[in-house]
Formats: C-alpha cells, sequence, structure tokens
C-alpha cells in the first residue's frame, strides 16, 4: 500500500529554468495539497486541489507558480524562471474523500536554485 | 485568522528524562489541533490529534496532548524520550467548520542526548 509518491526527491535548477515537481498521492486519495517549507520556518500552504479542479490557491505567489492535478496523472507543481527565493522543500499530502482533517505526507522534493 | 506559536525552537534533552513542547494558537472560533511529526528527509508524520472530547490525547509510542481552552495552549508531552525520538515536532490548527488547510507552527527541534 504505496504512501504519497513524490519525485524528483532533490532537484537542481539554476536561475531562470523551470522546475516541475510531481506528486501521486495514496490510492484512493482526490485531494492533494502542496505546502513549501523553507530553512527553520514551519509549513506554509500553496494550494489545494481535487482532479481537474483548484479549490484554494490563497497561498501561491500570483506569478511563475502553477499547479495542476489532472483527471489522469500525478499533480504537478511548476515553477517558471526558478530564483534562489524558490530553494526550499515543497512538500504535497493526500487525503481521502470526503475532505478529511487528516491528511498523508509525502517525503518532498528538495528544490535548490544555482 | 488562526496563528501557532511553537515558543521553543529547539530542546536539547538527555534520554529517558521528560520533555513537553509547547504550542499555543490564536482563534477566534473552535479549533483542531495536530502533532506532527518530521524525521530528517522525511515528511510530516501525524503524532495525534484532537478533535472533540477527551481534552488529553495519546499516541501509540508515548507522547501525549492535553488541549487547554482557557490558555488557548496543546503543549505535547513524554515522560521518558529515546533516542529515536529526535525529530522536528510541528503543532497545527484547523478551524473547526472552515476549509480543511492546516496552519502549522515553525516547529521545534527535539534534541535527545545519551
Amino acid at each position: 500500500n504505496a504512501g504519497v509518491m513524490q519525485n524528483p526527491r532533490h532537484l537542481v535548477r539554476r536561475r531562470g529554468q523551470e522546475a516541475r515537481l510531481r506528486c501521486s498521492p495514496m490510492k484512493g486519495h482526490s485531494h492533494v495539497y502542496w505546502y513549501r517549507q523553507l530553512p527553520e520556518e514551519g509549513l506554509k500552504f500553496m494550494v489545494y486541489l481535487q482532479k481537474e479542479n483548484i479549490i484554494d490557491e490563497s497561498g501561491m505567489p500570483k506569478e511563475r507558480f502553477s499547479a495542476e492535478f489532472p483527471k489522469e496523472g500525478p499533480s504537478i507543481l511548476r515553477i517558471q524562471q526558478v530564483v534562489r527565493g524558490d530553494s526550499a522543500a515543497y512538500f504535497c499530502a493526500s487525503s481521502s474523500p470526503p475532505a478529511s482533517y487528516e491528511q498523508y505526507f509525502g517525503p518532498g522534493t528538495r528544490l535548490t536554485v544555482t | 485568522a488562526q496563528s501557532v506559536t511553537q515558543l521553543d525552537s529547539q530542546v536539547p534533552v538527555f534520554e529517558e528524562a521528560p520533555v513537553e513542547l509547547r504550542c499555543n494558537y490564536s482563534s477566534s472560533v473552535s479549533v483542531y489541533l495536530f502533532w506532527y511529526v518530521q524525521y530528517p528527509n522525511q515528511g510530516l508524520q501525524l503524532l495525534l490529534k484532537y478533535l472533540s472530547g477527551s481534552t488529553l490525547v495519546k499516541s501509540i509510542n508515548g507522547f501525549e496532548a492535553e488541549f487547554n481552552k482557557s490558555q488557548t495552549s496543546f503543549h505535547l508531552r513524554k515522560p521518558s524520550v529515546h533516542i529515536s525520538d529526535t525529530a522536528e515536532y510541528f503543532c497545527a490548527v484547523i478551524l473547526s467548520g472552515g476549509s480543511y488547510i492546516p496552519t502549522f507552527g515553525r516547529g521545534t527541534s527535539l534534541i535527545v542526548h545519551p
């Protein structure tokens, strides 16, 4: 029974490149959440998606960041034209329908922008 | 808006000693409370939660937390820690009747020395 999968685990990008982070939720889960963790800070909510719908993107930066959760395949967090300040750990979590207070987290993707 | 304060960024303790990790929250409405643990290079795992009922909740590995409404606190305790408890601990709150998106504290690093 696989848990939440994220890949890649580590991603290095140069300034100006694009970063694509993938998240496969637990089997049977159709709610996905993305968080960003900066050093010595807690997790900051970015976006909440259900299949083919963005439910809440109040934590997403207005520019360069986008997320999707298609009918088939993993959820994708996309960062265009990365800058050094985007370096962080990005975590995905999933929950089962109906929406639950319990979220299951993936191992994270550590993005380093050089 | 709700907020979560974890007063200690680091708590060093010797093995077999008791420990308390503090968490206070602010909210004008009822909340649900959670403690998550993050081991190095891993995602967050739910340790315990308070939704309703008994204000004292316990985990399977000896941790417990008590919801104190008057003091708006949800401190985490363990009477005797092990080396393997070394990890980052995050307190989180979800507004009752609101979205399912938690607000996290900044985390407390528990360091258990032999």
